[in-house]
């Protein structure tokens, strides 16, 4: 079955630390999303693509890097880690139409100390 | 750009009783999708609505698009400890399938 994955599940690291988050997906859809999940902030999009070599901004950017090398991996940088950086991080896909469902991964829960 | 806003933020009901949530927008919305997260778990697309008016049945939840396509509504019939969990809608915004999600609402479910 198609599925997407993250990694690592859980992530403690310092403050001014560069740190990746893995995203893969078999799915083998086009646009792929990362968001944060915060208490009482719901889920805010970071960044997105919409097929290789494509990246866009979300509405919660600044501190984070996304790069698309390949239609199933969407790895996400945090290029100097910082407090307000601890949260939740899910990523997803949906395939290339306007109404499709976004399908999740487990998510990423980081801790910046 | 875009917004939704989801209330109430949090409810807490007996098993049995009914329970709502509602997402509304400031603007038009091409349409919206709700999507369920349970305890520690990661969200899951429930169903989409794209008409005026229209209204989805998934057993004992029913959801309804308004006439306006400005809100929409979650309503889940004598609920259980299943049902627990935080309902999220999602709605486009300001690019192709880029979908901003409301605040959400979690449900707790008491037996």
């Amino acid at each position: 079955d198609a599925e997407i994955t993250q990694s690592p599940r859980h992530k403690i690291t310092e403050t001014g630390r560069q740190v990746t988050l893995a995203c893969h997906q078999t799915w083998n859809h086009n646009n792929m999303f990362w968001y944060r999940q915060d208490l009482g902030h719901g889920l805010r999009l970071i960044h997105y693509s919409y097929g290789v070599q494509d990246t866009n901004k979300g509405e919660v950017s600044d501190g984070y890097s996304v790069s698309r090398s390949n239609t199933e991996d969407l790895p996400l940088t945090l290029e100097s880690a910082a407090s307000s950086q601890t949260s939740v991080y899910f990523c997803a896909s949906s395939a290339r139409t306007d109404d499709s469902p976004l399908h999740f991964g487990n998510g990423t829960r980081l801790t910046v100390t | 750009g875009q917004q939704v806003m989801q209330i109430p933020q949090y409810q807490h009901v007996q098993e049995g009783e009914d329970f709502t949530t509602y997402c509304n927008s400031s603007t038009t919305l091409s349409n919206i999708q709700w999507y369920k997260q349970r305890p520690g778990g990661h969200p899951v697309f429930l169903i989409q609505l794209v008409k005026s008016g229209e209204v989805k049945k998934q057993k004992r939840l029913t959801f309804q698009f308004g006439e306006a396509k400005k809100n929409s509504s979650l309503h889940i019939t004598a609920t259980q400890t299943t049902d627990v969990g935080t309902y999220f809608c999602a709605a486009i915004s300001g690019g192709y399938n880029k979908l901003i999600f409301g605040a959400g609402t979690r449900l707790a479910v008491h037996p």
